[in-house]
């Protein structure tokens, strides 16, 4: 299966503290994706990332990609309590985007 | 998700009636998509539509249907609910290949009783 896991399942930061997640992977990919979900709420796209880069950013947002490693990580930098959301990678391969579990992010102000 | 809806977004219903969740899009995506997300298991497809009338199975197909008749729908029909499909369902829309970006609808909540 090509599903993304992402690591750790939860993680607990202060406001303003960085905030890494990190997502494994099986197959070779096309593409990464990452997105947020607040409570209640439908996925929201946040960064993709092509099997031919190694970093991107967005803002408060760094991502990585090792295709040797399979595996990316998700850098939220200064985090703020807004941040508080589940975080999800997509992994693409040749079908569609097939997500992992999710690692849940609470920012304490 | 402005340009995405799903009705109803909350719906309780009893084993063995049949329940049809529709997504209704207004970007005029190519690709729809069906997942069901539960505690545990992340989000699952369970359907997508490359085109009308176009589409093929997910992850977890069994015990469901779906149909595209026009571009901006995507209808998913449990033909005779279990309460192992009691899960949060999201419809999302995607322009380009099935591997891109992806922009989900607001989910819906059914309980299967």
């Amino acid at each position: 299966s090509q599903q993304g896991e992402e690591d750790p399942q939860a993680l607990s930061i202060q406001e303003g503290e960085n905030a890494t997640m990190n997502c494994s992977y099986k197959t070779s990919i096309n593409n990464l994706q990452w997105y947020r979900q607040n409570s209640g709420r439908g996925l929201v796209h946040l960064i993709l990332i092509r099997s031919n880069e190694r970093e991107k950013h967005s803002g408060r947002l760094r991502v990585t990609l090792d295709t040797s490693k399979k595996s990316s990580s998700l850098l939220i930098t200064a985090s703020r309590a807004a941040d508080t959301a589940s975080y999800f990678c997509g992994v693409s391969g040749n079908t569609p985007l097939v997500f992992g579990k999710g690692t849940r992010l609470s920012v304490i102000a | 998700d402005a340009g995405i809806t799903q009705s109803p977004r909350h719906k309780v219903t009893e084993t063995g009636t049949p329940v049809t969740l529709r997504c209704h899009q207004t970007e005029n995506h190519r690709y729809m998509y069906w997942y069901r997300q539960d505690p545990g298991h992340g989000l699952r497809l369970i359907h997508y539509s490359y085109g009308v009338k176009d589409t093929d199975k997910g992850e977890v197909s069994d015990g469901y249907s779906v149909s595209r008749s026009k571009t901006e729908d995507f209808l998913l029909t449990l033909e005779s609910a279990t309460s192992s499909q009691t899960s949060v369902y999201f419809c999302a829309t995607g322009s380009e290949g099935s591997t891109d970006t992806q922009y989900f609808g607001p989910g819906t909540r059914l309980t299967v009783l």
